[in-house]
C-alpha cells in the first residue's frame, strides 16, 4: 500500500480481555517496528521484526504483550489480559530495510486503545 | 547509552514569526542517524528530514532548516515565517548503527501557532 496502514484506528475493550492490533506495512519494506504513545511515557519502542524474525523486543513491557510477523510483511501485536495502564497509541511503522541502515521509518497513523 | 532531549516543553508564536526547536542527543557510537517528525493533531507521525552523523551540511527545505553541529551534539530545528499549520507537536529522535533502526525519541515540543 501507500503508506502503513493499522487496524483498528480506536479499540475500547474491558480490564482483562485479549486485544489484537494489526499492522499492513508500505510495501516492499522488510523492516516493522511497534511503538507507543502514551501521555506519561512518551515514545516508546517496543519491538522490531526483520523479515519475520524480531531480533529487538527488549521494548515489550511485560508478558502480556507479544507480536508476530508472517510472509515478510503483516504484523499482529498482541495484548493478553488487558490492564488500565495499556491504554495508549500504538504505533506501527516500516522501513525498507533494518540494522544499522538508518533508513527512514515511516509511521502509521496508530491504533488508539482504551482499557475500561 | 542513547538519549534525546528536547527542553523546550512548548512554544507558542504569532504567525509569521520564526521559531526554533532545540534538540540535544547523547551517542556513543560513531554512526548514528538523527530524524525531525511531526505529529499533527491527527496524529500520524510525519517524516521531516534524515541526517547521519557524517553530514554536518545544513539544509533547508522551504520554510524548514536544520543545523546539525557535532560539537555541541545538537540538531535543531528551525521554523521561518511561522504558519498555524505548523501547530503540532515535533519531535526528535535518534538512531545508533549498532542497534539497528531503532529511534529513540525526545519527549517533544508542542508548537502552537496564533493567527
Amino acid at each position: 500500500g501507500a503508506g502503513v496502514s493499522q487496524s483498528p484506528s480506536n479499540k475500547v475493550t474491558e480490564k482483562g480481555k485479549d486485544v489484537e492490533l494489526r499492522c499492513d506495512p508500505i510495501s516492499g519494506h522488510t523492516a516493522l517496528y511497534w511503538y507507543r504513545q502514551s501521555l506519561g511515557q512518551g515514545l516508546e519502542f517496543l519491538i522490531y521484526f526483520q523479515g519475520n524474525s524480531a531480533p529487538d523486543k527488549s521494548g515489550l513491557p511485560s508478558d502480556r504483550f507479544s507480536a508476530e510477523r508472517t510472509g515478510g510483511s503483516v504484523s499482529t501485536l498482541t495484548i493478553q489480559r488487558t490492564q488500565q495502564e495499556d491504554s495508549a497509541v500504538y504505533l506501527c511503522a516500516s522501513s525498507a530495510s533494518g540494522m544499522g541502515s538508518g533508513n527512514t521509518i515511516y509511521f502509521g497513523e496508530g491504533s488508539w486503545l482504551t482499557v475500561v | 547509552a542513547q538519549k534525546v532531549t528536547q527542553a523546550q516543553t512548548e512554544i507558542s508564536v504569532v504567525e509569521k514569526e520564526d521559531v526554533t526547536l532545540d534538540c540535544v542527543y547523547e551517542t556513543r557510537d560513531t554512526t548514528y542517524y538523527l530524524f525531525w517528525y511531526k505529529q499533527p493533531p491527527s496524529g500520524e507521525l510525519v517524516f521531516l528530514i534524515r541526517r547521519n552523523s557524517f553530514d554536518e551540511q545544513n539544509e533547508i527545505s522551504g520554510r524548514y532548516s536544520w543545523n546539525f553541529q557535532k560539537s555541541t551534539s545538537s540538531f535543531n530545528f528551525t521554523i521561518t515565517a511561522s504558519q498555524v499549520v505548523d501547530s503540532a507537536v515535533y519531535f526528535c529522535a535518534l538512531s545508533e548503527a549498532k542497534y539497528g533502526n531503532k529511534l529513540v525519541f525526545g519527549a517533544g515540543t508542542i508548537l502552537r501557532v496564533k493567527s
